[in-house]
């Protein structure tokens, strides 16, 4: 049974500093999600990750995926205010019938 | 047309009340899905509709009623709901249900 886990689930952090959110899944999975989402609004897309070793970047973010370890980092570069949210990673596989598995949610706060 | 769309996007009923949510893709996506998320929770899989056919119930009670009328709308009924489904639904809608999917902007359901 696939399992998703996030760590930390709560992160408070000054602007310009660095920081990595973790993923770990549970079994195989070759495709991992990361979705950002604002306080009272919907889920965005950031990364779909596809293959072991996929790096993505879209800004001061960075994702990537370790099949072997069953681990996917988001790693935030130089924060700024406006990327306080609450990520959620989420996988899939044939054995959770391809439905979502998501994590807990890092609820990311960013201070001037 | 790169966007998923719901509405309303504000609900407010009473425990008696018989109302539906509507949701709406043009992106050709032929797997659509109604999800409920509570505060400071990962969104819940309610129903997964795979080609206009219903492939995944994940146990909701039957005052929850979904519909696909085609393609691109999905509904979901709802019935004599209860305080506790107060919450906010997701739609979602993916190319397949092993791909990414792309949410719509929820619904605020308030149940009185």
């Amino acid at each position: 049974e696939l399992k998703v886990e996030q760590n930390p689930l709560f992160l408070s952090m000054q602007e310009g500093k660095n920081y990595t959110i973790y993923c770990n899944y549970s079994t195989t999975s070759d495709r991992l999600y990361w979705y950002r989402q604002d306080p009272g609004k919907s889920l965005e897309s950031l990364f779909v990750l596809l293959s072991n070793g996929a790096v993505k970047q879209e800004g001061r973010l960075m994702a990537s995926l370790d099949t072997k370890a069953r681990l996917s980092t988001l790693h935030i570069t130089a924060a700024v205010h406006d990327l306080s949210a609450t990520y959620f990673c989420a996988s899939i596989a044939p054995d959770s019938n391809y439905q979502l598995i998501w994590g807990a949610g890092t609820k990311l706060i960013i201070k001037p | 047309d790169t966007e998923v769309t719901q509405t309303p996007k504000h609900l407010v009923m009473g425990m008696t009340n018989k109302k539906s949510l509507k949701c709406e893709q043009h992106m050709g996506h032929r797997a659509m899905y109604w999800y409920k998320q509570k505060a400071k929770k990962p969104p819940e899989l309610m129903f997964v509709y795979s080609y206009e056919k219903l492939s995944i119930n994940e146990s909701v009670p039957s005052r929850f009623s979904p519909e696909c009328p085609n393609s691109s709308l999905l509904n979901l009924h709802l019935h004599a709901l209860q305080p506790e489904d107060s919450a906010l639904y997701l739609c979602a809608s993916s190319q397949g249900v092993y791909n990414e999917q792309f949410f719509g902007p929820g619904t605020r359901l308030t149940v009185l």
